[in-house]
């Protein structure tokens, strides 16, 4: 059974405080790793695809780290704000399945004012 | 351009009743996935979508059937709804890009009472 672990699974942050959260995945057969942003009550949005070991996207204050080798990706939030309060979920594709997802059960993130 | 377009938003079915939920999407996408989200728990494959015509099992099908005769369609199908089902049902498609980002509809929340 394959599956991605992400923690923590709620964090409660200061506004300004910078934070970030872990997503854990089979290191073999890995093809992609998907962060989204979900908020209450909307659909999940993409943020970011990565596919090599090293890679690092950035979106203004959200970035992300990608390590294959040893199956980890980190989500990094500089300077909260209370409009990032959402779920962060991380997905993976497999190198025998490239369209199928799996999906973490995601880290709530709430920020305060 | 809408996307990916869900209906019903809401639904309550009484426990044997049978239902379709309807999803759509505007941008010629190949790939179309049906997901599940339990409370606590990650989004779920139902069913999954390669192209017109080419359907294939998820994670957990069972009780469900999907349908795809054109490539802007994907119903799922509810035969004989159970509490079971109890869920917020969102559709999914995405280009053919292999790891290629997921576009979510707004989801469907069913309750089977």
């Amino acid at each position: 059974i394959l599956n991605v672990e992400q923690s923590p699974q709620s964090l409660h942050v200061q506004e300004g405080d910078s934070t970030n959260f872990t997503c854990s995945f089979p290191s073999s057969n890995f093809y992609a790793l998907h962060w989204y942003r979900w908020e209450t009550a909307k659909s999940p949005e993409a943020l970011f695809v990565m596919t090599l070991n090293g890679d690092e996207k950035k979106k203004g204050r959200i970035s992300a780290t990608l390590n294959t080798k040893e199956g980890y990706s980190y989500l990094y939030i500089k300077g909260s704000q209370p409009e990032d309060s959402a779920t962060y979920l991380c997905a993976f594709n497999l190198v025998s399945g490239t369209y199928k997802y799996i999906f973490g059960t995601g880290t709530r993130l709430k920020v305060l004012a | 351009n809408a996307g990916v377009t869900q209906t019903p938003k809401f639904r309550i079915l009484k426990i044997g009743q049978s239902m379709t939920l309807q999803c759509t999407q505007d941008m010629n996408h190949n790939y179309m996935y049906w997901y599940r989200q339990d409370p606590g728990m990650g989004l779920k494959l139902i069913y999954y979508s390669v192209g017109a015509g080419i359907t294939d099992k998820g994670e957990v099908p069972n009780g469900y059937n999907v349908s795809r005769s054109t490539t802007e369609d994907f119903p799922l199908r509810l035969e004989l709804a159970a509490p079971s089902q109890t869920s917020v049902y969102f559709c999914a498609s995405r280009a053919g890009t292999d790891g290629g980002e997921q576009y979510f509809g707004p989801g469907t929340r069913l309750t089977v009472t």
